[in-house]
């Protein structure tokens, strides 16, 4: 299986300034397609997961512009240009490249 | 417009067999390409992929888990059903059906689309 990891753990932030997570896959995650499903979600307490970017640094639908994805191969980055208070919660990137799909085992987001 | 909805037992005994119910709409199981899966996350936990299965039937399974876990679809009635047997108190979690679509040609939407959840306590 891919194993993916998260840094960090948590990630105390000041609303309104910059916040950045990194996601590792143990394999490079580019698929017989030439795309790389590299995929970010954002669960806040007491709701379902919500699909942030997909393919490394698509947003989805309605998503805020302060989200960017970036990266590539096994490295790839979650940044948040300003931090809004609906943005706190639990991050998690997963890799839909090899079944099994596989997730990182998080980054908690909070107001300092 | 997809949504799905996760349906089952709020407590289940340890060693019973746990069964949930994922009913949705906007999009057909008979549909290339589209699937339906089962993740799951257990309290202040990540989470965890179980199982999906696709609309030719196709199954896939987590290792950990497969056999434990049956996966089956009833396209006609738009739902997907997801049994568990031997459940533990570690399968104690909050349970997720999720869209995903994959062509060919590249075009996807892989978990664009999540249910509300069910918690499913497993305990005496």
């Amino acid at each position: 299986d891919v194993i993916m990891t998260q840094s960090p753990v948590s990630l105390p932030v000041t609303l309104g300034q910059p916040a950045s997570i990194s996601c590792r896959s143990s394999e490079n995650l580019v698929y017989r397609d030439g795309n790389t499903y590299l995929t970010w979600f954002h669960l806040r307490p007491g709701q379902s997961p919500r699909r942030l970017i997909y393919k490394v640094s698509n947003r989805d639908s309605g998503v805020p512009d302060r989200f960017s994805g970036s990266g590539s191969g096994t490295d790839f980055t979650l940044k948040i240009s300003r931090v809004e208070a609906e943005d706190i919660g639990v991050y998690y990137c997963m890799q839909g490249t090899q079944w099994p799909f596989t997730f990182g085992p998080g980054t908690k987001v909070d107001v300092k | 417009q997809i949504t799905l909805k996760e349906s089952g037992p709020t407590l289940v005994n340890p060693t019973q067999t746990l069964t949930l119910t994922c009913a949705f709409s906007g999009f057909s199981l008979t549909t290339s390409g589209v699937g339906v899966a089962w993740i799951r996350q257990p309290p202040r936990k990540a989470l965890e992929w179980l199982a999906v299965i696709h609309w030719d039937d196709l199954k896939r399974y987590s290792a950990s888990m497969k056999n434990r876990l049956t996966i089956t679809k009833d396209a006609s009635k738009n739902q997907v059903v997801l049994t568990m047997t031997y459940v533990d108190p570690v399968d104690t979690a909050t349970y997720y059906c999720a869209h995903y679509y994959y062509d060919n040609s590249g075009d996807s939407a892989i978990f664009d689309s999540w249910g509300q959840g069910t918690l499913v306590t497993v305990s005496s």
